[in-house]
C-alpha cells in the first residue's frame, strides 16, 4: 500500500520567516495530495491540496509544489504568524475509490 | 451548514467493556471514513464506506471492531471488548464523492481505556 513519509517532525521558526515541510510517497498511482492543519484538540482541516496534473498551487501565504517524477511534494508557508502554529499533515490518495494515506505530521511552532 | 458531527467527544471505559461511537456526516456526502489517530501520529484509516457499502475495511481489526452505516447516512463504530491499546482519538470524515476529493473531519471521540 501507499507509504507517506513526512519531514521534519518538528519545526520552529521566527515570526515572519518561511516554513517548509516535505513529504514523499511510494505509490506512483497517487494523484491527489492534500495538506491538513490540526490545532491542539481540534479536527484536521484542509488548508490546500494539489492534483497530479499541476506542479504548483498557491493560496495567499501557502503554496504546495509537487514533483511526480521524484514522488515528493512540499508545503511552503511564507511570512509565518504565531497562529500558524499547529500540526500539519500531508496525505496522498489514488483519487476516486481510495482513501487518504497520511504522514506522521509536523509540529510547527512560530515564535514572536 | 453543519459539519461532520461525532459523539461522544470523550469516553472513559474500563478494559474489556464495549464502547460505541456515532458519526453524522455532512448532508449529501456519500463517502464516510473512520480514522484512528494515536497521540503524535497521523490519522490511519479503519474503514471507508461508499453509501452503505464498506468498500475498504482491510485495516479494521475485525476480531473486536465493527462498524455499520445503515441507510448510507449515519455510522457507528463499535469496539468489544476494548483493550488498553485502543486508547486514541477516533475521527470520522466524509466527502462528496469517492476518495480523492476533500475530506471533512469531525471533532473526534477521545477514548481512554483504563
Amino acid at each position: 500500500g501507499e507509504n507517506v513519509e513526512q519531514h521534519p517532525s518538528t519545526l520552529s521558526v521566527q515570526e515572519g520567516d518561511s516554513a517548509v515541510i516535505k513529504c514523499t510517497y511510494s505509490d506512483s498511482a497517487s494523484n491527489y495530495f492534500p495538506w491538513y492543519k490540526q490545532e491542539l484538540g481540534k479536527r484536521p482541516q484542509l488548508i490546500i491540496d494539489i492534483r497530479s496534473n499541476v506542479g504548483e498551487k498557491k493560496d495567499q501565504r501557502i503554496a504546495v509544489t509537487l514533483n511526480k517524477t521524484a514522488k515528493h511534494f512540499s508545503l511552503h508557508i511564507t511570512e509565518t504568524q504565531p497562529e500558524d502554529s499547529a500540526v500539519y499533515f500531508c496525505a496522498a490518495s489514488r483519487g476516486s475509490g481510495y482513501a487518504l494515506n497520511f504522514g506522521k505530521g509536523t509540529s510547527l511552532l512560530v515564535t514572536p | 451548514e453543519a459539519g461532520v458531527v461525532q459523539s461522544p467527544r470523550y469516553k472513559i471505559i474500563e478494559k474489556k467493556q464495549p464502547v460505541a461511537f456515532w458519526c453524522n456526516p455532512i448532508s449529501g456526502h456519500n463517502t464516510l471514513y473512520w480514522y484512528l489517530q494515536n497521540l503524535g501520529q497521523g490519522p490511519e484509516l479503519l474503514i471507508r464506506y461508499e453509501n452503505e457499502e464498506a468498500v475498504d475495511d482491510s485495516q479494521l481489526p475485525k476480531d473486536r471492531f465493527s462498524a455499520e452505516r445503515l441507510k448510507g447516512v449515519d455510522s457507528t463504530l463499535k469496539i468489544q471488548p476494548a483493550e488498553l491499546g485502543d486508547s486514541a482519538v477516533y475521527l470520522c470524515a466524509s466527502s462528496v464523492g469517492q476518495g480523492g476529493s476533500e475530506a471533512f473531519f469531525g471533532q473526534g471521540t477521545r477514548l481512554t481505556v483504563v
